[in-house]
């Protein structure tokens, strides 16, 4: 099935640093999400995205909904270690017709602390 | 609890087997969603309801795949004839209505012997 393009795959952070990872498609999408998923849970949502253009921050955590439609990232502030995990982009394409309500998801960018 | 309840967590069985994964979604949540995650990738998108009736289920891999949800509440996602390409986490999420966030459960791990 179709996923975003994601990236990066993976990186390493140590505490404190400022981290940032993006989400392109060739597609547009009227909605953007970011979810992080541990090891054995589902995904959470962290940031949810609905205007071209909007920029919204949850505490450390700020994500851009892009000016064409078809690109979000999301950047994480003085990072700490419970940052670890994957990120999952996510965009829904609404058609209020009834279909169309699913979200298709990127790849993940997983997040390591440095050894 | 308040979240998307899924269960069983984990389910074995051997290849040909027919199985059911539970999914029990936020009270009032009108829409469910099924999607499957094989590992390394991000989770690909199923079958959706809105109410009782299967919106979409344009992700569903072939006809041994099918989903109910009779009373608008809880889902049902059944497998029959289970083959070792099945085996991944089968994750529900419901959300209030289809243009507000999907919020997941924990997922059911099914590995096909």
């Amino acid at each position: 099935g179709q996923q975003l393009n994601q990236s990066p795959q993976s990186m390493f952070i140590q505490e404190g640093e400022d981290v940032s990872m993006n989400c392109t498609s060739s597609s547009i999408f009227n909605t953007w999400l970011w979810y992080k998923q541990d090891p054995g849970e589902g995904p959470v949502l962290l940031i949810a995205l609905y205007k071209a253009g909007e920029l919204t921050s949850n505490g450390r955590l700020t994500a851009q909904f892009g000016i064409t439609r078809k690109d979000s990232f999301l950047n994480i502030s003085a990072s700490i270690p419970s940052d670890v995990g994957i990120y999952f982009c996510a965009g829904q394409r609404l058609n209020y017709g009834g279909s169309q309500g699913n979200l298709i998801f990127g790849k993940g960018t997983k997040l390591s602390v440095k050894p | 609890g308040a979240g998307v309840s899924q269960t069983p967590s984990n389910k074995v069985t051997e290849k040909g087997k027919y199985v059911e994964l539970r999914c029990d979604p936020i009270s009032g949540h009108t829409a469910l969603y099924w999607y499957r995650q094989s590992l390394g990738q991000g989770p690909e998108f199923l079958i959706y309801f809105q109410g009782t009736g299967a919106a979409d289920d344009s992700g569903l891999p072939n006809d041994r795949f099918f989903a109910v949800r009779p009373e608008g509440s809880v889902s049902t996602l059944k497998i029959q004839r289970t083959e070792r390409g099945d085996s991944a986490v089968y994750l529900c999420a419901s959300s209030p209505t289809i243009d507000q966030p999907q919020h997941f459960g924990d997922g059911t791990r099914l590995s096909i012997l």
